[in-house]
């Protein structure tokens, strides 16, 4: 039962435009998401949360958008720069809980 | 140390084999997470500890698997007879707080490849 679901394994972009990744969830008992960026051999590093009271949360070039009546969130890193080529993994929660859930990840290619 | 530190970073282990993976956090904080990554998915959760007290195991996935974290600090998790479908990087993560999301600081994960 995957409760949070990334359905595109990868995404290609030209440097300068705009990727926007994708997420969808089932459990409407989460309550704060959260995107981390994962580059080879790494762990997983925080990105950008939101909060279901919100629907939009901006830090830089990352934005992220929540639609709580259909349970679907979105990345958007405007403008993509190389250095944004990396896995990408949303996540879910029910605030003050222990465990995150996650999606399988989104492998983005930033392209020159 | 600055970061969380996990070792070995790969493993290679007979089926059959018992295997510890070993977890470093960073020092001071109380909440410490493994998570397992199968190949091709994102992390899954197995088990958290507030110090050395072991609150959440709902992720272990059979009774072969065991963590410990005795003194509040480093953390083994432990797998016995190793399975293949035991295959995967598991991730140890800490943090100051539970629900400190924005804190929450991966390692770089142990490879377990079970042949």
């Amino acid at each position: 039962d995957q409760q949070v679901k990334q359905n595109s394994p990868s995404l290609s972009v030209q440097e300068g435009r705009i990727s926007i990744l994708n997420c969808d969830y089932t459990n409407s008992m989460f309550d704060y998401f959260l995107w981390y960026k994962k580059y080879p051999a790494e762990g997983p590093t925080f990105l950008i949360s939101i909060s279901s009271i919100k629907d939009k949360n901006e830090d830089g070039r990352f934005t992220v958008f929540l639609n709580k009546s259909a349970k679907h969130l979105s990345l958007h890193i405007v403008p993509s720069q190389p250095g944004d080529s990396a896995v990408y993994f949303c996540a879910a929660t029910i605030q003050g809980a222990q465990k995150l859930v996650f999606g399988q990840g989104t492998r983005l290619t930033i392209n020159p | 140390g600055a970061g969380v530190s996990q070792s070995p970073r790969y493993k290679v282990a007979k089926r059959g084999q018992d295997v510890a993976l070993r977890c470093d956090p960073i020092s001071g904080h109380v909440s410490l997470f493994w998570y397992q990554q199968a190949l091709g998915q994102g992390p899954e959760f197995l088990t958290y500890f507030q110090n050395e007290a072991q609150l959440d195991k709902s992720g272990l996935p059979s009774d072969r698997f065991f963590a410990e974290r005795p003194e509040g600090s480093v953390s083994t998790l432990k797998i016995q007879r190793t399975q293949q479908e035991d295959s995967a990087v598991y991730l140890c993560a800490s943090s100051s707080h539970p629900s400190d999301y924005y804190g929450y600081t991966f390692g770089s994960g142990t490879r377990l490849t079970v042949v």
